[in-house]
């Protein structure tokens, strides 16, 4: 079992619908969870980060976790074109200063 | 304030030579991760650096090694290069453990 499982996509979703994206962890003690967005031959831009149960809210962007079912997901409200992109899922190992990545959701949006 | 910044950003060596990448984090940033991102793998872990200190290692042979000077900056050196090294190399900087920003990252290309 991976360590951090992503759906792979791709994910087509229509301008100004929501979009949601999930990811799984396999490690219990993780204490840390982030979103990235790549775009094409960009590096990760962080845009969600999240340390307790529950849900985060900054802007069109909503990340959800919860511990119990080992569940990290990122909702992205009134999507956009430019929202088109890779979203990566890291998790911080606990004890280990590294971050784990899932293999990433492409997203498209559609006008 | 100025973001983590990476030089070279493109690199084209030849299969046996070494090649070494340089990373300078947000000011104030002590811990510095590196990572290789290729089409097959993904994201992966190599080292992770905090006051010039090696924390942590990702499962990458001994041709990979890295560094941190006293000022945070960090390089990361491939010896012996190989066709499969070729990749994005991406730097990361974090407070301590927190949240992480990526550098642009260099492209090397191994011919």
């Amino acid at each position: 079992q991976k360590e951090v499982e992503q759906n792979s996509g791709p994910l087509s979703v229509p301008e100004g619908a929501i979009a949601s994206l999930n990811c799984t962890y396999s490690d219990r003690g993780s204490q840390s969870f982030f979103w990235y967005r790549q775009y094409s031959g960009k590096s990760p831009e962080l845009i969600m980060f999240i340390y307790s149960n529950g849900d985060k809210e900054d802007g069109r962007f909503t990340a959800q976790l919860n511990k119990a079912s080992q569940y990290v997901s990122l909702l992205i409200r009134d999507s956009q074109p430019s929202d088109s992109a890779t979203y990566l899922c890291a998790v911080n190992i606990q004890g280990a200063q590294k971050l784990v990545f899932g293999q990433g959701t492409r997203l498209t949006i559609n006008p | 304030k100025a973001g983590v910044t990476q030089t070279p950003r493109y690199l084209i060596k030849t299969r046996g030579q070494q090649v070494t990448l340089s990373c300078s984090p947000i000011s104030g940033h002590r811990s510095v991760s590196w990572y290789q991102q290729t089409p097959g793998q993904g994201l992966q872990f190599l080292f992770e650096y905090f006051s010039e200190t090696q924390r942590n290692k990702g499962n990458f042979p001994g041709r990979f090694s890295g560094r941190q000077f006293s000022n945070s900056r960090s390089e990361m050196n491939v010896s012996t290069l190989e066709l499969g090294d070729s990749a994005l190399y991406l730097c990361a900087s974090s407070f301590d453990n927190t949240e992480a920003f990526f550098g642009q990252g260099t492209r090397l290309t191994v011919v």
